[in-house]
């Protein structure tokens, strides 16, 4: 079945530096790639996605980067801070407007 | 209040007990999607729809039944409550398919 790939499943991160999550993704027919961040007790939130006829969006310290080809995708936080502590989710759109989800990794940053 | 709101917000219930849980949107989304969360299982479909009285299952729909006699309201009952079906309930709503909105959850202890 269609399915997508997150890693890492745990990313901790010197506050001020950068985080990269990484997805790759198996229906090559897929179109739209949302990120949402989830904080604790809470439920997931969009923050950003990107549609394939784009290869990369920004959103302040937020980017998305699209590559088609190779099938993947990838979150890029830039000066992080410690409200970005959460753990973040990618999807992809399949059939019938439904969102294949990724693992989830767990950003830690760390003061 | 526009949004998605779920009820109750928590929930504790007994092995075998019916319990319905609540989900309300104000946009008149045409779809909603019911998930469960449990440590390291991500985001998994419970049962989706697609308009009013137009339901179909997702990835782990036993257990459970749905409704949407009402394009605003989507309830989930579990109909004989077991241990298993201990979990953080989300439900979720698009209008177009891109960026799903979810509610705050429902976290649901089967005793």
């Amino acid at each position: 079945g269609e399915n997508v790939e997150q890693h890492p499943s745990t990313l901790s991160v010197q506050e001020g530096d950068s985080a990269v999550i990484k997805c790759t993704y198996s229906d090559s027919a897929s179109n739209y790639f949302p990120w949402y961040k989830q904080e604790l007790g809470k439920g997931p939130q969009l923050i950003i996605d990107i549609r394939s006829n784009v290869g990369e969006k920004k959103d302040q310290r937020i980017a998305v980067t699209l590559n088609k080809t190779a099938k993947h995708f990838s979150l890029h936080i830039t000066e992080t801070q410690p409200e970005d502590s959460a753990v973040y989710f990618c999807a992809a759109l399949f059939s019938n407007y439904q969102l294949i989800w990724g693992a989830g990794t767990k950003l830690i940053i760390k003061p | 209040d526009a949004g998605i709101t779920q009820s109750p917000r928590y929930k504790i219930t007994e092995t075998g007990r019916q319990v319905t849980l609540m989900c309300h949107q104000t946009w008149s989304h045409s779809y909603m999607f019911w998930y469960r969360q449990d440590l390291g299982h991500g985001l998994r479909l419970i049962y989706y729809s697609a308009a009013a009285d137009i339901t179909d299952k997702g990835e782990v729909p036993d257990g459970y039944v749905v409704s949407r006699s009402k394009t605003e309201n989507f309830p989930l009952t579990l109909e004989s409550a077991t241990r298993s079906q201990t979990s953080v309930y989300f439900c979720a709503s698009t209008g177009q398919g891109y960026g799903y909105t979810f509610g705050s959850g429902t976290r649901l202890t089967v005793v």
